[in-house]
């Protein structure tokens, strides 16, 4: 158990609808990410948070959102779904936002749009 | 961007032989370098790690490598068991923003 906490662990929707992905990071983690999971795409980078500001965006499409609270926890935001964002979302934390931090990932959330 | 790629894409052993996985990158930046392995249903779990100022780490059965020039880093399983069979993951990363790259993944299975 890595101490990351992700919710919920499966989720069914339809296509058009929004969804929220919840992450509690490992206790004393500062730094936050997401990440996609698909199996053709293998792991790709989403956002990155540190104490509550953004820090790093990758992949990240403009129908997808997040923030990171004042308590450290996590929300990933899906909106205006669509067939292909059916994966995996991880989240990860660590303790600082720097280079050369290890990141620490949760179980993941199944997200099937059908 | 940093790109990351890793074969093969799968490999298969017999148990107790040896496993290694490549991986190399393309920015001379990145300094960071975790292995990670996922088993069916589960997030990736770190490994093993090398920072960019060692060549080496071992630990028990696991050893990863790096060359700087070549810009490249491989894991090494010895004795490989059942129970290592999952998909392994190489990353990389650089700059102050601890972004991760990460390779496309290699399926191990280990036949008992």
């Amino acid at each position: 158990d890595s101490g990351v906490t992700q919710t919920p662990k499966h989720l069914i929707t339809a296509t058009g609808q929004r969804v929220t992905l919840r992450c509690s990071p490992r206790s004393g983690d500062l730094s936050v990410y997401w990440y996609q999971q698909s199996l053709d795409q293998g792991l790709q980078f989403l956002i990155q948070y540190y104490n509550g500001e953004e820090r790093a965006k990758g992949n990240i499409l403009e129908r997808f959102s997040a923030q990171q609270f004042p308590d450290l926890h996590s929300e990933l935001n899906l909106s205006s779904l669509e067939l292909g964002d059916s994966a995996l979302y991880f989240c990860a934390s660590s303790v600082e936002g720097n280079s050369g931090n290890t990141i620490y990932f949760g179980e993941g959330s199944w997200l099937t749009v059908v | 961007g940093e790109n990351v790629e890793q074969h093969p894409s799968t490999l298969s052993v017999q148990e107790g032989d040896s496993a290694v996985i490549k991986c190399t990158y393309s920015d001379s930046a990145s300094n960071y370098f975790p292995w990670y392995k996922q088993e069916l249903g589960k997030g990736p779990q770190l490994i093993i790690d090398i920072r960019s100022n060692v060549g080496e780490k071992k630990d028990q059965r696991i050893a990863v490598t790096l060359n700087k020039t070549a810009k490249h880093f491989s894991l090494h399983i010895t004795e490989t068991q059942p129970e290592d069979s999952a998909v392994y993951f190489c990353a990389a990363s650089k700059n102050n923003f601890n972004k991760f790259y990460f390779g496309s993944g290699t399926k191990l299975n280990v036949k008992p």
